[in-house]
């Protein structure tokens, strides 16, 4: 199958910074991709969707500004928390699709702890 | 929206023994049903789908059947083994590809 690959695997940074996520297809152009967060014990909740050139759609509830996604290629999306609080302390999963594709591939996800 | 639910969310089975799971759905209009497996600590991970032109589809021992009518498709893993433990979700899709996930089913499998 097709290969997601999520940089970083874990962070740890401080309140009041932001951290990068970086979502990247390895063998295959992704047109969309889509990104999750989930609470332990819990399920995921998408956050957004975005498109390769154009602005990510958010789900209702979801602070764009507080969560900058860029897909700038066919093969990288990244997501920034700006601005980090500890209650963004969560585990962050990327997925991807591409072009006519149904199958989500998905990422390893970050677990990003914020002090 | 999708609203769906997953049951059970936990089960134990022995070694050997059969595992099902099963999802219902409320959106008349999906076409695709995939169930993912998720260890700890990684993304999930698709281990089979079917489309709703298909009643059942069967890999190895996992096989997923669907009932469009009663809007309702089931996992079956048989002959389990202690790595088959791991928390399983449903996520049937209207085509937008974004998933709505079930609430999800811990598998412990005791060797």
């Amino acid at each position: 199958g097709a290969v997601v690959s999520q940089h970083p695997s874990w962070v740890i940074c401080k309140s009041g910074t932001s951290v990068k996520i970086e979502c990247r297809s390895l063998d295959f152009q992704a047109t969309t991709m889509f990104w999750y967060r989930q609470f332990p014990k819990q399920s995921l909740m998408l956050m957004a969707t975005s498109n390769e050139g154009s602005k990510a759609t958010y789900e209702q509830g979801v602070e764009k500004d507080k969560f900058l996604i860029n897909h700038a290629s066919l093969t990288l999306s990244t997501l920034t928390v700006t601005s980090a609080h500890p209650e963004d302390s969560s585990f962050y999963i990327c997925s991807a699709t591409g072009q006519g594709g149904e199958k989500l591939f998905f990422g390893s996800g970050t677990q990003l702890s914020v002090l | 929206g999708e609203n769906v639910e997953q049951h059970p969310s936990t089960l134990s089975v022995q070694e050997g023994d059969s595992a099902v799971i099963k999802c219902t759905y409320s959106d008349s209009a999906s076409n695709y049903f995939p169930w993912y497996k998720q260890e700890l600590g990684k993304g999930p991970q698709l281990i089979i789908d079917i489309r709703s032109n298909v009643g059942e589809k069967k890999d190895q021992r996992i096989a997923v059947t669907l009932n469009k009518t009663a809007k309702h498709f089931s996992l079956h893993i048989t002959e389990t083994q202690p790595e088959d433990s791991a928390v399983y979700f449903c996520a049937p899709d209207t085509g937008r590809r974004a998933l709505t996930f079930g609430s999800g089913t811990r598998l412990q499998v005791q060797p």
